[in-house]
């Protein structure tokens, strides 16, 4: 089954760029049926969507984050990126990928998670 | 943005009992793009229930979800031990966002 697992260094330091990659094996980040998404969760808290990539490297961002983040597409590595910029403390969080539905669904849910990666901002 | 409100925050309850979270919506919500997320702590997200009311392969069917109007419910007919967790409902109908979160704990 498809599994996502989440790269990256725990350990940012403020104003620098935060950098993770996921994973995608037992199938394919070339699906024409999924978004491939960012979420985060600061420790504690709720869930925050960061935005999705889609395999040809459309991409859509949380307005609120749009200004920092991008989410890149490698097909040929069967992986996906996330970038985010000038990050402080309050970037601090736990993040994850996870596989959503394009708008055409039909399942409009995301089915798979990775275990997540905390990363932490600090000098 | 849609600003998802999940009430109670917290509910605390037996096991054995029914579970009933609300998930209110600010603005009209087609109830498709409506999904609700277990987390238990240290774990991922999971998918309970898409499209407001199904069920992915594998959720137990005391899981059960609705809408009425903005108003999405998430109901848990008998609690299950392992049902004691965070539970977040989220929309997919314009910009995807998710609720605050309900914690069910064991009374």
């Amino acid at each position: 089954q498809v599994q996502l697992q989440e790269s990256g260094p725990g350990l940012v330091k403020p104003s620098e760029t935060l950098s993770l990659t996921c994973t995608v094996s037992g199938g394919s980040v070339s699906s024409a049926s999924h978004y491939w998404n960012w979420v985060r969760q600061p420790l504690g808290k709720g869930l925050e969507w960061i935005g999705y990539v889609y395999y040809l490297g459309a991409s859509n961002y949380n307005s609120s984050l749009s200004s920092r983040v991008t989410i890149s597409v490698d097909t040929s590595k069967n992986q996906f990126s996330l970038r985010l910029t000038s990050v402080t403390a309050a970037d601090t969080a736990l993040y994850f990928c996870a596989r959503g539905p394009t708008i055409f669904g039909p399942i409009y849910g995301f089915d798979i998670w990775g275990q997540g990666t905390l990363v932490s901002v600090s000098a | 943005d849609i600003v998802l409100t999940q009430s109670p925050g917290t509910l605390s309850l037996s096991p054995g009992e029914r579970a009933t979270l609300s998930c209110r919506a600010s603005q009209a919500v087609d109830s498709k793009y409506v999904a609700w997320y277990q987390q238990k702590r240290g774990q991922s997200p999971r998918l309970l229930i898409y499209g407001a009311s199904n069920r992915p392969t594998g959720i137990p069917d005391r899981f059960s979800g609705s809408a009425s109007g903005s108003v999405f419910t998430l109901t848990i007919s008998r609690l299950e031990p392992e049902d004691f967790a965070m539970y977040y409902c989220q929309q997919f109908d314009r910009v995807l966002t998710f609720g605050g979160g309900t914690k069910v704990e064991i009374k």
